[in-house]
């Protein structure tokens, strides 16, 4: 079965400071990997996602994602980090035909005023 | 189009006590999936569904049962309800494989609580 780690549950940046949220994942071929966000009571909320075209991946509100196959990583990156970006991420994984995703264990970003 | 919808939102259950849990899309996806969500666990995938009729068992499909009757519905039960099955349970549903189709759609969650 395919794993995600996610370094970090709690990340606190100041806003207009870099956001990296770090995420490696183990896996005997190249997978689909996903960033997801949720906010507080809602359900999750696709930022991005690699499926083997560019590995470098930009996502919705000016977040984006490197894919790094001699790393297994994916980390998540945002160049200024604004209050409306506190929230819960989530990496995920999923198997080559999408039969099953393989979620992280999640990391809360706290942005200071 | 209100994509993904969960009934009910919230559910208090004492121990024993069976419930269903409905999640209902609108966008003629084929695969549909059932998570929990406990702290510090991110999301584990309970049973999961490829199509109309069919049913698999995803990481902790113990003490749930599912059905796939029609494809817009994807049912989950908990026969007799226990204290560890206490969590935020979210559907979420693809459209089908291939790398257009393979985000996740999800529901707001449900949030069951057994005593």
């Amino acid at each position: 079965a395919q794993s995600v780690t996610q370094l970090g549950s709690h990340v606190s940046v100041s806003e207009g400071a870099l956001v990296l949220l770090r995420c490696n994942y183990s896996s005997s071929v190249p997978p689909y990997l996903f960033w997801y966000v949720q906010y507080p009571n809602q359900g999750l909320q696709l930022l991005l996602k690699y499926t083997s075209a560019a590995t470098l991946v930009k996502g919705i509100n000016g977040f984006e994602a490197e894919f790094k196959k001699s790393e297994t990583s994916f980390h998540l990156t945002k160049p200024s980090a604004h209050m409306s970006d506190a929230a819960e991420y989530f990496c995920a994984v999923s198997d080559y035909n999408f039969n099953k995703f393989y979620f992280g264990s999640g990391t809360k970003l706290n942005v200071k005023p | 189009n209100a994509g993904v919808t969960q009934t009910p939102k919230f559910r208090v259950l004492k121990t024993g006590q069976s419930m269903t849990l409905l999640c209902a899309q609108d966008m003629n996806h084929e695969y549909m999936y059932w998570y929990r969500q406990d702290p510090g666990m991110g999301l584990r995938l309970i049973h999961y569904s490829v199509g109309e009729g069919t049913t698999a068992k995803g990481e902790v499909p113990d003490g749930y049962n599912v059905s796939r009757l029609k494809k817009q519905n994807f049912l989950l039960g908990l026969e007799s309800a226990a204290p560890s099955q206490t969590s935020v349970y979210f559907c979420a549903s693809i459209k089908g494989t291939g790398r257009a189709y393979n985000e996740q759609f999800f529901g707001p969650g449900t949030r069951l609580t057994v005593l």
